[in-house]
């Protein structure tokens, strides 16, 4: 299994331009996430899916979409960069919404907006 | 919702000695406390977490210690090595599942 992949690993965008990150797991985990980390804020939760067709809001999701067309695939779209969205994005995911599952991480996006 | 407090932010010990990272939490619900390592550049991976029915959990060096009453939860690693340095968070779920970490703690070993 490769577990949760991200692509791409860098990205450099200039304000208001649009892109998508992906996130593709192959545990069959109902449950999916996109965290952002900054220095000395830990991660916090952008968005969240419990299941293909269903997403949620997490903490932080000004800024991000994301739809869950699949159990395999959630991408997070950001629609007009924003220097304040510079920051590492993860991706995780874990086998269901009960609060017991371990939760697995990607390698995570490094992302510059100038 | 979950709030997770973590101390201290950062904890430098010298090689051989321990290192205690504490946490505490809101929601008296929470049922699940996990910890991650993350070292520079790379992904947080778990390295050990506790559950609600379960005082304190080992697994070599490492130990998590779980007091529901105070609502707190710590880590303990002995016997400290330099591949022991790299950020510590802490994490517990809220009713719904999600994860609400703590803000990280960058352990330093100095040998």
């Amino acid at each position: 299994n490769a577990g949760v992949t991200q692509t791409p690993k860098f990205q450099v965008l200039k304000t208001g331009q649009s892109m998508t990150l992906q996130c593709a797991q192959d545990m069959n985990h109902e449950y999916m996430s996109w965290y952002r980390q900054d220095p000395g804020m830990g991660l916090r939760l952008i968005h969240y899916s419990v299941g293909a067709g269903i997403t949620d809001q997490g903490e932080v999701p000004n800024g991000y979409n994301v739809s869950r067309s699949t159990t395999e695939d959630f991408p997070l779209r950001l629609l007009s960069a924003a220097p304040s969205q510079t920051s590492v994005y993860f991706c995780a995911s874990k086998r269901s919404s009960r609060g017991t599952d371990t939760q697995y991480f990607g390698p995570g996006t490094r992302l510059t907006v100038l | 919702g979950e709030n997770v407090e973590q101390h201290p932010s950062t904890l430098s010990v010298q090689e051989g000695d321990s290192a205690v990272i504490k946490c505490t939490y809101s929601d008296s619900a929470s049922n699940y406390f996990p910890w991650y390592k993350q070292e520079l550049g790379k992904r947080p991976q778990l390295i050990i977490d506790i559950r609600s029915n379960v005082g304190e959990k080992k697994d070599q060096r490492i130990a998590v210690t779980l007091n529901k009453t105070a609502k707190h939860f710590s880590l303990h690693i002995t016997e400290t090595q330099p591949e022991d340095s790299a950020v510590y968070f802490c994490a517990a779920t809220d009713s719904w599942g999600k994860f609400q970490f703590g803000a990280g703690t960058q352990v330093v070993v100095t040998p």
